[in-house]
């Protein structure tokens, strides 16, 4: 089957800095990948598209130059929190569409971010 | 725009009893419908999609019809286990839109009682 992975699975940071999160199809290959935010107890908020070797399309209200995102191959796409602050604190998990007719998402394992 | 509306959890069961979790849908185009389960601490699995109307997804007892008339895909188990405690997410994926977003309800979480 179709495996998506997330790195790292936990990642606790200083406020200021900056942490990269890694989205990897194991797998298959992916032209395009998503990214979520889920808040406690809420549901999935997509954040941006990431299209390989394109920019990624930001959903409203998401700022692009603090989440950077760059899918540099079809096997991986990477979210940037830069100059983290406590209220990014969540769970961002990432997705990946499989091009094979099927509308079907893989899903990551998420990523718990910390930030203090 | 597209939507989906899930029933508010959280919901409490004791082992063996039966299971519905309501999920209905707005939609531009004729989508395809999802049932993604999320155990703690972890990221979605797919547990069961249909693709058009009439079409019933099935997997680990869980069952989900797509109802195009009422634009509904309720998601039931007759008999729930300890360990199908979760959180469920309805998702629509709809073609006409393009892009391959997927669309998610708020999720309801499921514990199950021994």
């Amino acid at each position: 089957g179709a495996v998506v992975s997330q790195h790292p699975s936990r990642v606790i940071c200083k406020s200021g800095t900056s942490v990269k999160i890694e989205c990897r199809s194991l797998d298959f290959q992916a032209t395009t990948m998503f990214w979520y935010r889920q808040f406690p107890k809420q549901s999935l908020m997509l954040m941006a598209t990431s299209n390989e070797g394109s920019k990624a399309t930001y959903e409203q209200g998401v700022e692009k130059d603090k989440f950077l995102i760059n899918h540099a191959s079809l096997t991986l796409s990477t979210l940037t929190v830069t100059s983290a602050h406590p209220e990014d604190s969540s769970f961002y998990i990432c997705s990946a569409y499989r091009d094979t007719g099927s509308d079907e998402q893989y899903f990551g394992p998420g990523t718990r971010l910390t930030v203090t | 725009g597209d939507s989906v509306t899930q029933m508010e959890g959280p919901v409490t069961l004791s082992e063996e009893a039966f299971l519905t979790i309501n999920c209905t849908y707005t939609a531009t185009g004729y989508p395809s419908l999802f049932w993604y389960v999320q155990y703690p601490g972890e990221g979605l699995q797919l547990l069961l999609k249909a693709t058009k109307a009439d079409d019933k997804g099935s997997n680990k007892g869980f069952e989900a019809t797509y109802r195009k008339e009422t634009t509904s895909f309720h998601l039931e188990k007759g008999s729930v286990q300890v360990s199908d405690s979760a959180v469920y997410f309805c998702a629509l994926s709809d073609p006409f839109i393009g892009g391959n977003q997927f669309y998610f309800g708020t999720g309801t979480s499921l514990t199950v009682i021994p």
